[in-house]
C-alpha cells in the first residue's frame, strides 16, 4: 500500500491566487515527520516546510502553511499569493524510522502545480 | 556555505558496464542518503548512512547496487552491470544528525543513462 498519497498529477492557480496541493499518509507510527519539498525544471529538491506528529500547531514558513489534520492523516501544502516562481513539482515526504534504526523519507508522486500569469 | 555536490552531473553508459556516482556532503554532516527519481516519479530510497554505523541498505533493488562512505564524508554509490531499467536521476542527501529529524539538504542529482 501506499504511504504518501498525492491525488492531484497537475494543479493549475491563477498568479496571485492561493492553492492547496494534497496529500494523505499512512503509518502505524506515533512519532514520524511530514515534509514538503519542490522541484523546479532545474531538477534540485529544495525543502519547503515541515510537520512533526506531535506539533499541535500547523507549521508556517512565508507563504507556505501545512493544514495538518493529523485524524484524517492528511498533511496539505497551502501555498499563499503564488507566483510564477512556484511552478514546479511539489513532493510530500514522511520520515519513518525503518527496522534498522535509521530514518528514511518515503515521498509520494508529486503533484506539478502551474501558475498562470 | 557549499551545499552538497554530486559528480557526473550526466552519465551514459552501454548496458552492462559498471558505474560509479559520488556524493560530496554538506561539511560536518554526518546522514548521507541516495535515492534514485525514475522519468516522472517521486523519490525512491536507496541507502542511508549515519556516521560509522553499519549502513541501511533497506532500500537497495539488488545485489548490483552497492555504497560506501569514506571516512565518513565522500560517498560513492556502484551500479554493477548496469540495465536499462537503471535509468534514472540519483540524488544524494546529507542532514546533521542534530537536524536530522527535520531537513535534508540534497544535492543537484546525477543523470544516467544506460543505452
Amino acid at each position: 500500500a501506499q504511504k504518501i498519497t498525492q491525488t492531484q498529477p497537475g494543479m493549475f492557480v491563477q498568479e496571485k491566487e492561493a492553492v492547496t496541493l494534497d496529500c494523505t499518509y499512512d503509518t502505524s507510527d506515533q512519532s514520524y515527520g511530514l515534509f514538503w519539498y519542490k522541484q523546479p525544471s532545474s531538477g534540485e529538491m529544495i525543502f519547503l516546510i515541515y510537520q512533526g506528529s506531535y506539533d499541535e500547531q500547523n507549521a508556517t514558513e512565508g507563504r507556505y502553511s501545512l493544514n495538518f489534520q493529523k485524524a484524517r492523516k492528511s498533511a496539505n501544502l497551502v501555498i499563499s499569493a503564488s507566483q510564477l516562481g512556484d511552478s514546479a513539482m511539489y513532493f510530500c515526504a514522511m520520515r519513518e524510522v525503518t527496522g534498522a534504526g535509521s530514518y528514511q523519507l518515503t515521498f509520494g508522486k508529486g503533484t506539478k502545480l502551474s501558475v498562470i500569469p | 556555505g557549499a551545499g552538497v555536490s554530486q559528480s557526473p552531473s550526466n552519465k551514459v553508459t552501454e548496458k552492462g558496464k559498471d558505474v560509479e556516482l559520488r556524493c560530496d556532503p554538506i561539511s560536518g554532516h554526518t546522514a548521507l542518503y541516495w535515492y534514485r527519481q525514475s522519468l516522472g516519479q517521486g523519490l525512491e530510497f536507496l541507502i542511508y548512512f549515519q556516521g560509522n554505523s553499519a549502513p541501511d541498505k533497506s532500500g537497495l533493488p539488488s545485489d548490483r547496487f552497492s555504497a560506501e562512505r569514506t571516512g565518513g564524508s565522500v560517498s560513492t554509490l556502484t551500479i554493477q552491470r548496469t540495465q536499462q531499467e537503471d535509468s534514472a536521476v540519483y540524488l544524494c542527501a546529507s542532514s546533521s544528525s542534530r537536524d536530522s529529524l527535520y531537513e535534508q539538504y540534497f544535492g543537484p542529482g546525477t543523470r544516467l543513462t544506460v543505452t
